[in-house]
């Protein structure tokens, strides 16, 4: 199994108050992506990165920040948490040129 | 706008018999599709991909069909097992993008 670990892997959270999640990865793989899990909506890409200090828009990006300062570190900043991102939140790795995706066993975020 | 769309949010079959999962797409730059299953409270895995030069790719139990005229794929697993019950996603990328796109997913249920 890929190495890929995430934290906290539950959290509750009020409506307003800042929540960072990390993705840690032994692979050294270049390319981690932050999805949210929805029911109906299945895997949405939030933000990836293609490298250090690289990063990039998903497809439900607002109301979230990342930051990659270190190739086996991803992390996910939601500035002012709303309900709207009760989900869970899923890590993914890749090695460019192979495709498949690597995924974390996932944190399910509690906004109240 | 859903690129990737799994029009079946279940399925359910016996034990033994044949389980096809379909998938749609609508852009036409996807060149790259992958299946992945999950299992409660796990990341998705990798279980199959195909390539768009290619109509059909076999693992084991597990076949992958590509109609590109159709935007349309089809993961097979034959026969099925009761370990098969999971929810089986389909993902659709452009290769040199690294980005996937991912359905909304179909739950399936082996019955013994």
């Amino acid at each position: 199994d890929a190495g890929i670990t995430q934290s906290p892997r539950h959290k509750v959270t009020e409506t307003g108050t800042p929540v960072t999640l990390r993705c840690h990865q032994t692979e050294n793989h270049r390319y981690m992506y932050w999805y949210r899990q929805d029911p109906g909506h299945g895997l949405r890409l939030i933000h990836y990165s293609y490298g250090v200090k690289d990063t990039d828009k998903g497809e439900v990006s607002d109301g979230y920040s990342v930051s990659r300062s270190k190739t086996e570190d991803f992390l996910l900043t939601l500035e002012s948490a709303t309900s709207s991102q009760t989900s869970v939140y899923f890590c993914a790795i890749s090695d460019k040129g192979r495709n498949e995706q690597f995924f974390g066993p996932g944190t399910r975020l509690t906004v109240l | 706008d859903q690129q990737v769309k799994q029009n079946s949010p279940s399925l359910s079959v016996q034990e033994g018999r044949i389980s096809i999962l379909n998938c749609d797409y609508t852009n036409s730059m996807f060149d790259y599709f992958l299946w992945y299953k999950k299992y409660p409270a796990e990341g998705p895995t990798f279980l199959i991909s195909i390539s768009s030069i290619k109509d059909k790719n076999e693992d084991g139990r597990f076949t992958v069909f590509l109609n590109k005229s159709a935007k349309h794929l089809s993961l097979h697993i034959v026969p099925s097992q009761p370990g098969d019950s999971a929810v089986y996603f389909c993902a659709a990328s452009v290769r040199d993008f690294n980005k996937f796109y991912f359905g909304s997913g179909t739950k399936l249920n082996v019955k013994p």
